[in-house]
């Protein structure tokens, strides 16, 4: 079974919209991480922002906010005000057994991504 | 500048030979990491190592090898035993244990494009 799922292959958004790319995950673990990562066409791999399992708010970066819904699963990535430049493929990604100060080493697992194109 | 680097950038090889891709970093990190990226996926855990001389294997090790001699390189080969070379690999690093709420992020490289003719 799958671990991280995106269940958006491709969106198309006006620029200035805001956007929400949904992700749910699978876990048995209490603790747990999750992370956000953007992709370029050039093929670098930019981290957005994190969420851990035992955050009482949702995390906030910028533009990017996290809607994190344990009892459901979900980390939806939000972004507001969307700008052309935000186009590229959007991964979200999990760590397990990070505990409670976050920390650990081990890979992390990766959805199958959405491609964000903003149009003008 | 502190960051991962990767060489090279694109790499062609022959059917039933071995080639090894680099990965440096300067970030004092203790923890790296090996990915695979195919087309229109995500990212696949190759090998990962916490400290120096020690690594795991991850969800796809089967036909990779890596070494973990210094503290700030994870080269990986890619055996002839690897069915499907051809991909996009991506290495990462990070710290292992920080602060309270400190979440050690992966800092990635610039990826390698191995295509085998």
């Amino acid at each position: 079974a799958q671990k991280i799922t995106q269940t958006q292959p491709g969106m198309f958004v006006q620029e200035k919209e805001a956007v929400t790319l949904d992700c749910t995950y699978d876990t048995s673990d209490p603790s747990y991480g999750l992370f956000w990562y953007k992709q370029p066409s050039s093929g670098e791999m930019i981290f957005l922002i994190y969420q851990g399992s035992y955050d009482q708010q949702n995390a906030t970066e910028g533009r990017y906010s996290l809607n994190f819904q344990k009892a459901r699963k979900s980390a939806n990535l939000v972004i507001s005000a969307s700008q052309l430049g935000d186009s590229a493929m959007y991964f979200c990604a999990m760590r397990e057994g990070v505990g409670y100060s976050g920390g650990g080493a081990d890979g992390l697992t990766f959805g199958k991504g959405t491609h964000l194109i903003i149009q003008p | 500048d502190g960051g991962i680097t990767q060489s090279p950038k694109y790499l062609f090889r022959k059917e039933g030979q071995n080639v090894t891709l680099s990965c440096e970093q300067n970030l004092n990190h203790d923890a790296m990491y090996w990915y695979r990226q195919d087309p229109g996926q995500g990212l696949r855990l190759i090998y990962y190592s916490q400290i120096v001389n020690d690594f795991q294997k991850g969800d796809i090790a089967e036909g990779y090898s890596v070494s973990r001699e210094k503290k700030e390189s994870f080269p990986l080969t890619v055996t002839s035993a690897q069915k499907n070379p051809t991909a996009f690999y991506l290495c990462a690093s990070s710290s292992v244990w920080g602060l309270a709420g400190a979440y050690n992020e992966q800092f990635f490289g610039p990826g390698t494009r191995l295509t085998v003719l």
